[in-house]
């Protein structure tokens, strides 16, 4: 059984960086074609992919957020990481990790972490 | 990298049927088959519903259906139930390793 755990600050004040942890159990960042992905959703708006992360350490960002965004991975401690910088009141979100095999969609999700961005 | 278009909202009665568009690009959906659809329940984690366009996963109802056309793809439910009453999201694979989300759908069954 997969499962996957964000966890981070509740609360982050604008300018600053944010990072979040993705702690997964169940498959291993060393498979072939495993990946980890981020995604969020503002509140009331739609769900927007952030970056993905393979197994060969592969890593890919949104085109709009690329700048901002960084994602490793450790994978002998089952943890992917999100950093984002210079965080904004629009960059409040719920923010969830995701698995993804092969050339599938993200098969199994965390249950997601609310960030708010405030002074 | 624009998001996928949806309709804002559908809706329908109890056993009836319904159909879900996600419009895109010749960059995304235009150019792979690799477009997923998610059912998100507030306060819940998305659900896999759809993957590869057509592909349901172990588990998922087959009263979801997917299908591609050109740069289109479409999400159908039969016999609607109330159960069914949540968000609906379409992902499309972008290239070089990128996704773009649709706009998102809401479900209201009668």
């Amino acid at each position: 059984q997969i499962t996957l755990e964000e966890s981070g600050p509740s609360l982050v004040k604008p300018a600053r960086t944010l990072t979040l942890t993705c702690t997964f159990s169940g498959f291993s960042l060393y498979t072939s074609g495993v990946g980890v992905g981020w995604i969020r959703q503002p509140p009331g708006e739609a769900l927007e992919w952030l970056a993905l992360i393979l197994w060969d350490d592969d890593k890919r960002y949104s085109p709009s957020l690329k700048n901002r965004l960084t994602v490793t991975k450790d994978t002998s401690k089952n943890q992917v990481v999100l950093i984002m910088t210079n965080m904004d009141p629009a960059d409040t979100a719920t923010y969830y990790c995701a698995h993804r095999f092969g050339y599938g969609g993200f098969d199994s999700w965390g249950q997601g972490t609310r960030v708010t961005v405030s002074s | 990298q624009s998001a996928l278009t949806q309709p804002a909202s559908v809706s329908g009665s109890p056993g009836q049927s319904i159909a879900i568009s996600c419009t895109g690009t010749s960059s995304d959906l235009g150019s792979y088959d690799l477009v997923s659809w998610y059912q998100h329940h507030p306060g819940n984690a998305p659900k896999l519903l759809i993957s590869e366009a057509t592909k349901r996963p172990s588990g998922v109802s087959s009263r979801f259906s997917g299908s591609k056309f050109g740069n289109t793809a479409t999400l159908n439910i039969y016999g609607l139930q109330a159960e069914d009453e949540a968000a609906y999201y379409c992902c499309a694979y972008a290239g070089d390793n990128t996704f773009v989300f649709g706009s998102g759908t809401k479900v209201t069954v009668l």
